[in-house]
């Protein structure tokens, strides 16, 4: 079993909707999580960071972390075009361990 | 700054040639990350350093992969032979353990196809 589990997807979602990622974890050592996002044929680039259990808010991302569960989600509200990409989850006790990514196409 | 530099961006090689990935991280990181991904098995951590000391190198394949950080501007990712099954993109980051080690500042990668 791995360490960080997500959904490849892929997801496709019109313009203006709510998108919703998600990953699982079983290290319960993790401290900081992550999202990056990886344009096509880019390298991943951080996105959001939480150390430790709660949300966070970023315009129009908002991350949460629930360590009971070891759940993590990040929500894009309003999505546009220039949202496509594969969105990772990471995290980290000294080096960070990345889910496999979801590939997001917010279509016009 | 110019980010994480990487070279070359795309090499394609025949099977059993020897191959070297470099590396420039950005000026006053002290961490050294290299990354390989394929669709298969998404992002690998293959080795990090730290201070130019390799610190942890579970992730290596196997003895073709050797890595080396000479100074804290430069590090190669060498595999000899090569094969078939080590194409993907590599992936070098560096971060800075005196702000946030979580935010590691990724390279534009080498796309490596190996024939």
């Amino acid at each position: 079993q791995k360490e960080v589990e997500q959904d490849p997807g892929p997801l496709s979602v019109p313009e203006g909707a709510i998108v919703s990622l998600n990953c699982t974890y079983s290290n319960s050592a993790f401290q900081y999580f992550m999202w990056y996002r990886q344009y096509s044929r880019k390298g991943p680039e951080l996105l959001m960071y939480t150390y430790s259990s709660g949300n966070k808010e970023d315009g129009r991302f908002t991350a949460q972390v629930d360590k009971s569960s070891k759940y993590i989600s990040l929500f894009i509200r309003d999505s546009q075009p220039s949202d496509s990409a594969t969105y990772l989850c990471a995290m980290n006790d000294y080096k960070l361990s990345f889910g496999a990514g979801t590939t997001v196409t917010v279509r016009a | 700054d110019a980010g994480v530099i990487q070279s070359p961006r795309h090499e394609v090689t025949e099977m059993g040639q020897e191959v070297t990935l470099r590396c420039k991280p950005i000026s006053g990181h002290n961490s050294l990350f290299w990354y390989r991904q394929t669709m298969m098995r998404g992002l690998e951590l293959l080795i990090y350093f730290n201070n130019n000391v390799p610190i942890d190198d579970s992730g290596m394949p196997e003895d073709r992969f050797s890595a080396k950080m000479p100074n804290a501007s430069f590090s190669t990712l060498k595999i000899q032979p090569s094969e078939p099954r080590d194409s993907a993109v590599y992936f070098c980051a560096s971060s800075s353990l005196r702000d946030r080690a979580y935010e590691q500042y990724f390279g534009p990668g080498t796309r490596l196809t190996v024939t």
